[in-house]
């Protein structure tokens, strides 16, 4: 079974960067798929963050793409996000999830709320 | 962006009801339209995609239909575990996009 685990500080400071890491068990990253970010404000909508493809392709959403990174670490199983010079509008539920090539998520990790305040 | 638009907003039905929620696109998505369940506290959970394909393992009271910019999820003989808020996603193109989400109460 398929397992995603998000790991996060839970509180940055504005203009600092949120880094967050997704620890996969029960698969290997380098065997293919691609993994994601997906992010929810407290009682809005989701929004696509981002992707990156086994081998380390990423693709960005476009507003958030001059602040956004996400990297594959084959090694640890397991891939991050970094977003930087966060304001108070990055406060949100953080999931990774994997995704098929069509970009749909079938398995989601449980969320980590991420908190932009000083 | 393509942008997804969710009706009804919420909907409250009762035990054993057939339910219909809408997602509108704002130009056509060929289809690649997935519907996500998502639980108060919980991540989102895959039920459909490519507009009518169930998940595996998805229950076969849930349907999805649709094409052009129109889709549609139906929940026939609702149960009090559907109690939930759903999500439309379009994967036509970048950025992936998701509707406002759609939820359900059962009375």
């Amino acid at each position: 079974q398929v397992h995603l685990q998000e790991w996060g500080p839970g509180l940055v400071k504005p203009a600092e960067t949120l880094s967050l890491i997704c620890n996969v068990s029960g698969y290997s990253i380098s065997n293919g798929y691609y993994w994601g970010w997906i992010r929810q404000p407290p009682g809005k909508g989701l929004e696509w963050i981002g992707s990156v493809s086994h081998s380390g392709n990423p693709h960005y959403n476009p507003s958030l793409k001059s602040r956004l990174t996400i990297l594959v670490d084959s090694s640890k199983n397991r891939f991050s996000l970094n977003l930087s010079s966060v304001t108070a509008a990055d406060t949100a539920f953080y999931y990774c999830a994997r995704a098929t090539s069509w970009m749909t998520f079938e398995y989601w990790g449980q969320g980590s709320l991420i908190t932009v305040s000083s | 962006d393509i942008q997804m638009t969710q009706s009804p907003s919420t909907l409250s039905a009762s035990v054993g009801d057939r339910v219909t929620i809408t997602c509108r696109a704002s130009q056509t998505i060929n289809s690649w339209l997935a519907w996500y369940q998502q639980k108060p506290g919980k991540a989102p959970k895959l039920l459909i995609y490519k507009a009518s394909t169930l998940q595996s393992g998805v229950s076969s009271r849930f349907s999805g239909r649709g094409s052009g910019a129109e889709y549609s999820l139906t929940i026939s003989s609702l149960q009090p575990d559907d109690s939930a808020t759903y999500h439309c996603q379009q994967y036509n193109s970048q950025p992936y996009t998701f509707g406002q989400g759609t939820k359900l109460e059962i009375k």
